[in-house]
């Protein structure tokens, strides 16, 4: 247990639907991330917050919109996504993303997949 | 506690050099190293290791992983000014969850 937990932990959605994905950290964290990881590839960063503020968007789709309430939660809303968009997502939280080598702590990730 | 170290730091070099990127790390329950390129945004993704001696290639870059020496090295041939940027060096490691521990970076500029 890692102090980083993510609801649900699998998502089984149609092109159409919308849902939310939600990450919570009990680690005293500042920055909070988005990362996806597809069948044999590595984890590909989405969205970087740090104290709540967005500080990276790596040309993510806008299908994908991420929101982040306060220091503890993050959430990824998901509407009219593509088959492709199937994989684990991960949320990962640091002390702060000023340090960019603070070690990042992992959720368990959801497993999304759309139909 | 976990640690990835990169050096050097920072590196200058004139184009056409080759220049060697080191990363060493001593983590629990290592799974891969991962090498990404940072310029002005989120770092891109370059090479991914998870065996020892199998070289990972991509036009001009090269990296190796030595899981029994703990280390990895990126090999940049022929260096371009384009190839000016931070790059970094991170390892997932743990059991049911996972932990990124970045390195620092190497900082390389290429000069024309």
């Amino acid at each position: 247990e890692t102090g980083v937990t993510q609801t649900p932990r699998h998502l089984v959605m149609g092109m159409t639907n919308k849902k939310s994905l939600k990450c919570e950290q009990h680690l005293g964290h500042n920055a909070m991330y988005w990362y996806k990881q597809s069948a044999k590839k590595p984890l590909e960063l989405m969205f970087v917050y740090n104290f709540k503020e967005q500080t990276e968007n790596n040309s993510v789709p806008s299908r994908f919109s991420p929101e982040c309430p306060n220091s503890s939660h993050l959430f990824l809303h998901l509407h009219t996504l593509q088959p492709e968009d199937s994989a684990l997502y991960l949320c990962a939280s640091s002390q702060d993303q000023t340090h960019r080598t603070d070690t990042q702590y992992f959720g368990p990730g959801t497993r999304l997949t759309v139909l | 506690e976990d640690k990835v170290v990169q050096s050097p730091l920072s590196l200058v070099v004139h184009e056409g050099d080759t220049v060697t990127l080191n990363c060493s790390y001593e983590v629990t329950n290592f799974r891969s190293l991962l090498w990404y390129k940072q310029e002005k945004k989120a770092p891109t993704f370059l090479f991914m290791l998870t065996s020892s001696g199998i070289e990972k290639k991509s036009g001009r870059l090269s990296s190796i992983l030595d899981k029994k020496e703990l280390f990895s090295i990126l090999n940049i041939t022929a260096t371009q000014t384009g190839d000016s940027a931070v790059y970094l060096c991170a390892v997932v490691s743990g059991g049911s969850n996972y932990k990124l521990t970045f390195g620092k970076g190497t900082l390389l500029t290429v000069n024309p």
